[in-house]
C-alpha cells in the first residue's frame, strides 16, 4: 500500500544533543510537509517542500532545519533540541491533482528530550 | 484572518447518540474544509472534507455542515460508537501554487460511552 512512513517511531535524545527525524513516501506525491504536534494540541505546520523548494513558516525555529534529498525522503534535523521541543513530529505528502489540499500523514515520531 | 474555532473542546456522548463538533473560520478564501481524526499515538487521518460550494457531505454516518454565509461548519456523527472515540480536528485550507497550509482547530476529544 502506498503509504507516509516515518521513522524511528520514538525518539529519545538528550538536552542539546542533535536529532534527525526521518520521512519516507511510496505516494510519489511533489510536497512534503513537517508538523510539530504537542500533547493535547492542533498539529503545527513547520515547513514544507515542494518538490525541492523549502518553504519556512515564519514562526518556526532556527534550530528546526528539514533536508529532502529525493522525492521520497524528507528529515527533520533538530540542531539543539530543547525540552520544549518534546513533542510529537507529524509527516505530511500532498499532490496537486485537483490541488494540493489533501494532505496524507503519517504515524509520527514521538520525540522526548532529557 | 487564519484561525479556525473549534467547539466543544471535550464530548461524551452515550453509543447509539449523534455528536456534533463545530468550527468556524475567518478568512473567506480557505476552499477546502477537511476533518481529521487522530487516535492516541497515531497521525491524523483525513475522515471527511468538503469544499464551499456544498452545503452537505455525507459519507457513512459522517456528515459535514457547511454555512458559508455563516463562515462555519460542523461534523456529524450519525450512531455514534465505542470505536469513534478520538480527538477530532477541523480544518481548513488554501490550495496554493506552492503546496497547502493546513490551518487547524484545537480539536475535540470525543468519548463513546458503551
Amino acid at each position: 500500500d502506498a503509504m507516509v512512513i516515518q521513522n524511528p517511531r520514538y525518539q529519545v535524545t538528550q538536552f542539546g544533543k542533535p536529532v534527525t527525524l526521518s520521512c519516507s513516501q511510496t505516494l510519489n506525491h511533489n510536497v512534503m510537509y513537517w508538523y510539530q504536534q504537542k500533547s493535547s494540541q492542533a498539529p503545527k505546520l513547520l515547513f514544507h517542500y515542494y518538490d525541492k523548494d523549502f518553504n519556512n513558516e515564519a514562526d518556526t525555529p532556527d534550530n528546526f532545519q528539514s533536508r529532502r534529498p529525493n522525492t521520497s525522503f524528507c528529515f527533520l534535523d533538530i540542531r539543539s533540541p530543547g525540552l520544549g521541543d518534546a513533542a510529537m513530529y507529524l509527516c505530511a505528502t500532498s499532490t496537486p491533482g485537483g490541488s494540493y489540499n489533501e494532505q496524507f500523514f503519517g504515524p509520527g515520531t514521538r520525540l522526548t528530550v532529557l | 484572518q487564519q484561525q479556525v474555532k473549534q467547539s466543544p473542546q471535550s464530548l461524551i456522548v452515550q453509543k447509539g447518540g449523534i455528536s456534533i463538533i463545530n468550527c468556524a473560520y475567518e478568512n473567506t478564501a480557505f476552499d477546502y474544509f477537511p476533518w481529521y481524526q487522530q487516535f492516541p499515538g497515531k497521525g491524523p487521518a483525513l475522515l471527511i472534507a468538503i469544499r464551499p460550494d456544498v452545503s452537505e457531505k455525507k459519507e457513512g454516518r459522517f456528515t459535514i455542515s457547511f454555512n458559508k454565509s455563516a463562515k462555519q461548519f460542523s461534523l456529524h456523527i450519525m450512531d455514534s460508537q465505542p470505536g469513534d472515540s478520538a480527538t477530532y480536528f477541523c480544518a481548513a485550507s488554501l490550495g496554493e501554487t506552492s503546496g497547502s497550509r493546513l490551518t487547524f482547530g484545537e480539536g475535540t476529544q470525543l468519548t463513546v460511552n458503551p
